[in-house]
C-alpha cells in the first residue's frame, strides 16, 4: 500500500534559524496537504499542493511539491517559538479516496 | 461557525462498559471522519461518512461502531474495548469527502481503557 514518510522525525531549531522538513511517498500523489498540530492540540490544515513543481508561500512558510509528485517539502524561515508543534504531510495516491498521513516532524524551538 | 466540537473531552472506561463519543459541525460539510491517534504518531483513519453514508471503513474492529444520524452529527459507539484502544479520538469534517478537501479537526476525546 501507499506509504508516506517524513524526515526528520525531530527537528531542534534555534530561534531565528531556518529549517526544512521533507515528505516522501512510495507512489505518485494526486495532491498533498500539510497540517500542524500544536502540543496538546489537534491537526490544523495549512495548505494543499496539487500541481507538479508547485510552490506556495504563507508568510515564513514555503511549501513545495516535487516535479514527479512523489515528494514535498516545508521550509520555515526565521523560526519562532510559535512554530513549535508537529507538522504532518498527507497525500492521496492515484487510487482510492483517502489521505495517508506521514509520520510527522516534531519541531522544538530553542529560544 | 468554523468549529468541530467533540464530547466528552476525556473518557475513562472499563473493558465491559459501553460508551459513545459525539462530534458535531455546523459548517454545512457533508463528510465526517473518525481518526485514532496514539501518542507521537500520526492520525490513523478509521471511518468516513459521506452524505450520511459510510464510505470508508479501514477494517476497524467491530467493538467500534460509527453512526451518522445526520450530516452535522457523528457518533462513535464503544463496547468491550481493550487497553490498547486508549488513544486520542479525533473527529474531522470536510466539504464533500474527497481527498482534496481541507479537513477540519475537532479537539478530540482522550480515551483511557482500564
Amino acid at each position: 500500500g501507499q506509504q508516506v514518510m517524513q524526515i526528520p522525525q525531530y527537528q531542534h531549531v534555534q530561534e531565528g534559524e531556518d529549517f526544512t522538513t521533507y515528505c516522501n511517498s512510495s507512489t505518485t500523489l494526486s495532491n498533498i496537504q500539510w497540517y500542524k498540530q500544536r502540543p496538546g492540540g489537534h491537526p490544523v490544515f495549512l495548505i494543499q499542493l496539487v500541481k507538479s513543481g508547485e510552490v506556495k508561500k504563507q508568510k515564513r512558510l514555503t511549501f513545495q511539491f516535487g516535479e514527479a509528485k512523489k515528494n514535498s517539502s516545508l521550509h520555515i524561515t526565521a523560526t519562532q517559538t510559535t512554530d513549535v508543534g508537529t507538522y504532518f504531510c498527507a497525500g492521496k495516491g492515484a487510487a482510492g479516496n483517502k489521505l495517508t498521513f506521514g509520520g510527522g516532524t516534531r519541531v522544538l524551538v530553542k529560544p | 461557525d468554523t468549529e468541530v466540537t467533540q464530547t466528552p473531552k476525556h473518557l475513562v472506561m472499563g473493558m465491559t462498559n459501553k460508551k459513545s463519543l459525539k462530534c458535531e459541525q455546523h459548517m454545512g460539510h457533508r463528510a465526517m471522519y473518525w481518526y485514532k491517534q496514539k501518542a507521537k504518531k500520526p492520525p490513523e483513519l478509521m471511518f468516513v461518512y459521506s452524505y450520511e453514508k459510510l464510505s470508508i471503513n479501514e477494517s476497524v474492529p467491530s467493538r467500534f461502531s460509527p453512526e451518522c444520524p445526520n450530516s452535522s452529527l457523528l457518533n462513535l459507539h464503544l463496547h468491550a474495548l481493550q487497553p490498547e484502544d486508549s488513544a486520542l479520538y479525533l473527529c474531522a469534517s470536510s466539504l464533500t469527502g474527497t481527498a482534496r478537501d481541507e479537513q477540519f479537526f475537532g479537539p478530540g476525546t482522550r480515551l483511557t481503557v482500564l
